[in-house]
């Protein structure tokens, strides 16, 4: 079975600096990668996903994350954050194989000083 | 608009009452699911459907029933809560199985449920 860590449970950064969110995820063989963002009281939203081919991948709002399979793992950065960009941030991994269901990392509560 | 609309978006129900939670996906997947959501834990996997069969129960209380009478809606029913299921309740849906969207989840806007 897959598994992932997310091993920042709050991230503190100031508007207009870079982010580096962390992911590491355990699975076997090539997995299934996504990143969810969720603002107070709203469900989650799709930031991005891998599945195979590049491994630096684009998503929404100005994000992207970069899978590395020696380092098991799949960060997201974006370049400048915006006051906007304060919310929970979700890594999940799902199996490319046998069960279809992502498993959720704990978040990473990202917090945006002025 | 994220394809899967909830309904109610809020809900206070008292102890003893009976109410429903509605989840409509508009995406054409086949699989359904329903999480829960609280302060200060991870997200909880409660059940999912492919194919309108339920495939996962993960030890949820039998006070709460779920129903998904097609591949497009879902519902959970609630009957006798506890304070502590005050949550925050997510329905998703995936199309299970495809390579090609690799299996990628898509949640609602989530409907906050007060027990009091």
């Amino acid at each position: 079975a897959q598994s992932v860590t997310q091993p920042d449970i709050h991230i503190t950064v100031s508007e207009g600096a870079s982010l580096e969110l962390r992911c590491n995820y355990s699975y076997g063989a090539t997995p299934y990668l996504f990143w969810y963002v969720q603002s107070p009281g709203q469900g989650l939203q799709l930031l991005l996903k891998y599945f195979s081919g590049d491994t630096l991948v684009q998503g929404i709002k100005g994000f992207e994350a970069e899978f590395k399979r020696s380092q098991s793992s799949f960060n997201l950065r974006k370049p400048s954050v915006h006051w906007s960009d304060a919310a929970e941030y979700f890594c999940a991994v799902g199996a490319s194989g046998g069960s279809y269901i992502p498993t959720f990392g704990r978040g990473t509560s990202l917090i945006v000083h002025p | 608009e994220t394809g899967v609309t909830q309904t109610p978006r809020h809900l206070v129900m008292g102890m003893t009452n009976k109410k429903s939670l509605k989840c409509e996906q508009h995406l054409g997947h086949n699989a359904m699911y329903w999480y829960k959501q609280s302060a200060k834990k991870p997200l909880e996997l409660m059940f999912v459907y492919n194919f309108k069969e339920q495939t996962e129960n993960n030890s949820v209380p039998s006070r709460f029933s779920p129903e998904c009478p097609n591949s497009s809606h879902l519902f959970l029913h609630l009957h006798t809560l506890q304070p502590e299921d005050s949550a925050l309740y997510l329905c998703a849906s995936s199309q299970a199985g495809s390579s090609l969207s690799g299996n990628t989840i898509y949640f609602g806007e989530g409907s906050w449920l007060t027990v009091v």
